[in-house]
């Protein structure tokens, strides 16, 4: 089965760390771009970040470009999100997904608290 | 930067109803749009992708079409189960604000 399971979230202060973690089951991982989209209580869907096939193009959304950090380890078939000085407005939900155009399989989501 | 507005935010409409959703994007984005069905709780699902492919296993109800920067998304005959909130997507990365979708 083809899936992806999100991990690594919680309740961090503001200008706290915390790194997401995306474990890939039931595909060929490396042969995958991947995402990171995320929702806020009540909102709608986020693009984060994108990282390609073999983790040597990234990209990032202007609200997390320079905080954020997003990676993989193949051999591990492990994606990540390292997440810097974080504020009170990047509360939601982290999801990973995977696709090179339309994003066709998802994770169930991490959620993440900033709040003091 | 790209911006894409989609439109309504909200509609309500009765089963066996035709259903339209349309997205324009502030600049030409070719066929680069998807569109994602969300149901309350869940992670998003996958409909349509390069503006009228309908992805594997969804039904044939759902549609796409457009090209440039106007695009729409058609539930043809609206049934209970696709009450959702239904979000456009520019090539890999923006996203529209999304359309709630409910019974009237």
């Amino acid at each position: 089965e083809v899936q992806l399971v999100e991990s690594g979230g919680g309740l961090v202060q503001p200008g706290g760390s915390l790194r997401l973690s995306c474990a890939a089951s039931g595909f060929t991982f490396s042969s995958y771009w991947m995402h990171w989209v995320r929702q806020a209580p009540g909102k709608g869907l986020v693009w984060v970040s994108r990282i390609n096939s073999d983790g040597s193009s990234t990209s990032y959304a202007d609200s997390v470009k320079g905080r954020f950090t997003i990676s993989r380890d193949n051999a591990k078939n492990t994606l990540y999100l390292q997440m810097n000085s974080l504020r009170a407005e990047d509360t939601a939900v982290y999801y990973c997904a995977r696709g090179a155009t339309g994003l066709d399989v998802w994770g169930q989501g991490t959620t993440v608290t900033v709040s003091s | 930067d790209i911006q894409m507005t989609q439109s309504p935010s909200s509609l309500s409409a009765s089963v066996g109803d035709r259903v339209t959703i349309t997205c324009q994007a502030s600049q030409d984005i070719s066929n680069y749009l998807n569109w994602y069905q969300q149901k309350p709780g869940k992670a998003p699902k996958l409909l349509i992708y390069d503006a009228s492919n309908l992805e594997t296993g969804v039904p044939s109800r759902f549609s796409g079409s457009g090209s440039g920067t106007d695009f729409t998304f058609t539930i043809s005959s609206l049934q209970p189960e696709d009450i959702a909130t239904y979000y456009c997507q520019q090539y890999d990365n923006l996203f529209g604000g999304g359309t709630k979708v409910e019974i009237k």
